[in-house]
C-alpha cells in the first residue's frame, strides 16, 4: 500500500521558536495533501489543504501567517509553525492523496504517523 | 457543510463478542463517501472500511463490516469477534470532493 511519512515524530520547542514538519508520500506521488491537527482526546480537525505548486487553502480559524505550508514537489509538504506557543502544541497529521475516483471523489487518503509537537 | 455525528463516547465489548459503534452524516452532497478509521494509543491512523454512497451492498473487510443505511444516513460498524488489540480509538469520516471530516470518535475497550 501507498505509505506516507512525516517527520520528526515528535518535537519539543521553546516558545517563540519556529519548527517545521515534513510530509512524505514515498511511493506514489501526491498531488494534494492535507494537514489536520488533533488535540488531546479530541477528534481531527482539518487544517489546510496543500495542493502542488500553488497556495495552500485554509480553513476558517487558522491563520496562515503562522502555520506556513509549502507544497514544492509531488512528494513533499512541508508545516512550519512560526513563533510557536504553548497552546500550539498538538499532534499533527498528514495525509494524501493518490487517486479520485471517476466520480470525483477523494476515494482514499493515506495517513502519516503524525508529529506530536510540544512546546515549552 | 458536511457533519458526522458519533454519540458514544466509549464503549466496553468482551473479548470475541460482536460490538456495533454508531454513525450518522448529513452532507449536502449526492455523492460522497464514508470511511472507518482505527487510532490505537500510537497516533497513528489506520483504515479500517470505505463505504461509496452508490454502492449497493455494505462493505466488508474481514471482521469489519458497514451497516450502512442511506436513507437514516447511517453508517454503523461492526466488528465481529472482538479481540483485545481492537482497544483504540474508532473515528467515522465523510468525504466528498475535498478533505476528511472526522466525527467526535468513540473509546472502545476490549475486556478479556
Amino acid at each position: 500500500g501507498a505509505v506516507v511519512s512525516q517527520h520528526p515524530s515528535w518535537v519539543i520547542c521553546k516558545s517563540g521558536t519556529s519548527v517545521k514538519i515534513e510530509c512524505r508520500s514515498l511511493d506514489f506521488q501526491a498531488t494534494t495533501m492535507f494537514w489536520y491537527r488533533q488535540f488531546p482526546k479530541q477528534s481531527l480537525m482539518l487544517m489546510a489543504t496543500s495542493n502542488e505548486g500553488s497556495k495552500a487553502t485554509y480553513e476558517q480559524g487558522v491563520e496562515k501567517d503562522k502555520f506556513l505550508i509549502n507544497h514544492a514537489s509531488l512528494t513533499l509538504s512541508t508545516l512550519t509553525v512560526t513563533s510557536a506557543h504553548p497552546e500550539d502544541s498538538s499532534f499533527y497529521i498528514c495525509s494524501a492523496r493518490d487517486k479520485v475516483s471517476a466520480g470525483g471523489l477523494a476515494y482514499e487518503q493515506y495517513f502519516g504517523p503524525g508529529t506530536r509537537l510540544t512546546v515549552t | 457543510a458536511q457533519k458526522i455525528t458519533q454519540t458514544q463516547p466509549g464503549m466496553f465489548v468482551q473479548e470475541k463478542e460482536a460490538v456495533t459503534l454508531d454513525c450518522t452524516y448529513d452532507t449536502s452532497d449526492q455523492s460522497y463517501g464514508l470511511f472507518w478509521y482505527k487510532q490505537p494509543s500510537s497516533g497513528e491512523m489506520i483504515f479500517l472500511i470505505y463505504q461509496g454512497s452508490y454502492d449497493e451492498q455494505n462493505a466488508t473487510e474481514g471482521r469489519y463490516s458497514l451497516n450502512f443505511q442511506k436513507a437514516r444516513k447511517s453508517a454503523n460498524l461492526v466488528i465481529s469477534a472482538s479481540q483485545l488489540g481492537d482497544s483504540a480509538m474508532y473515528f467515522c469520516a465523510l468525504t466528498g470532493r475535498r478533505a476528511l471530516t472526522f466525527g467526535s470518535g468513540t473509546r472502545l475497550q476490549v475486556q478479556p
